[in-house]
């Protein structure tokens, strides 16, 4: 069976310092993989999603980018944070077909201080 | 700006009644409409998916879909204070994109 695994579960940062979110997905290969954002109250938005090594489709201009080193493994950061960047990040993979719903990972708790 | 719309709640049930939540959508072209259950700090898991015009049953769970009025509802029978959670209505156009709505707070008395 497929498990995504996402850490750190929770993260405080200073305005201004970088950001390195890492997920990794086991039980399939070639996964198409998400970044997405919940905001306290609010729906979940797309940040990036990748359908393969190196390729990265960006949802919402912002200081965030992702990337895609290997397969199963999918990395969000920043070079310099924003008060605004606070938020649930959430990693997840999910299959083509138009059944197929979203495995969400755990979760990244980041508050931007 | 293709949108889902969601009551925020919190809907309020006492055990053992039927929760009712309701979801309506902006873009015709959707083809298929998810529910999942997101517990308080916790990621959402998906619990229901229906692509057709009707009722589909799974356990204590239907999804109702509605294409011609562009909604889609979830009941929940037999409510138990464990179904206390955010319950989002996500739905797919086609391809790799998702929209979500911003989920309805569903409160269970026990």
């Amino acid at each position: 069976s497929q498990t995504i695994h996402q850490w750190p579960a929770t993260l405080v940062q200073p305005v201004g310092s970088p950001l390195s979110l890492e997920c990794t997905v086991e039980g399939t290969s070639n996964p198409n993989l998400y970044w997405y954002r919940q905001a306290a109250g609010r729906g979940l938005q797309l940040l990036f999603y990748s359908v393969g090594i190196g390729q990265i489709s960006s949802e919402v201009p912002q200081n965030l980018s992702a990337s895609r080193p290997q397969d199963r493994q999918f990395i969000l950061s920043s070079k310099k944070l924003l008060l605004s960047d606070s938020g649930f990040y959430l990693c997840a993979w999910r299959a083509t077909g138009y059944s197929d719903g979203y495995t969400f990972g755990s979760g990244t708790r980041l508050t931007v201080v | 700006q293709k949108e889902v719309e969601q009551n925020s709640g919190p809907l309020s049930v006492p055990e053992g009644a039927i929760a009712s939540l309701n979801c309506t959508y902006s873009d015709r072209g959707s083809q298929s409409f998810f529910w999942y259950r997101q517990y308080s700090g916790k990621s959402p898991e998906l619990i229901m998916f229906i692509y057709s015009n009707g009722d589909k049953e799974d356990g204590r769970f239907t999804a109702q879909l509605n294409k011609a009025s562009q909604y889609v509802s979830l009941l929940i029978r037999d409510s138990q204070p464990s179904d206390s959670a955010t319950y989002l209505c996500a739905v797919t156009t086609g391809g790799f994109k998702t929209i979500f709505g911003a989920g309805t707070r569903l409160f269970v008395k026990a």
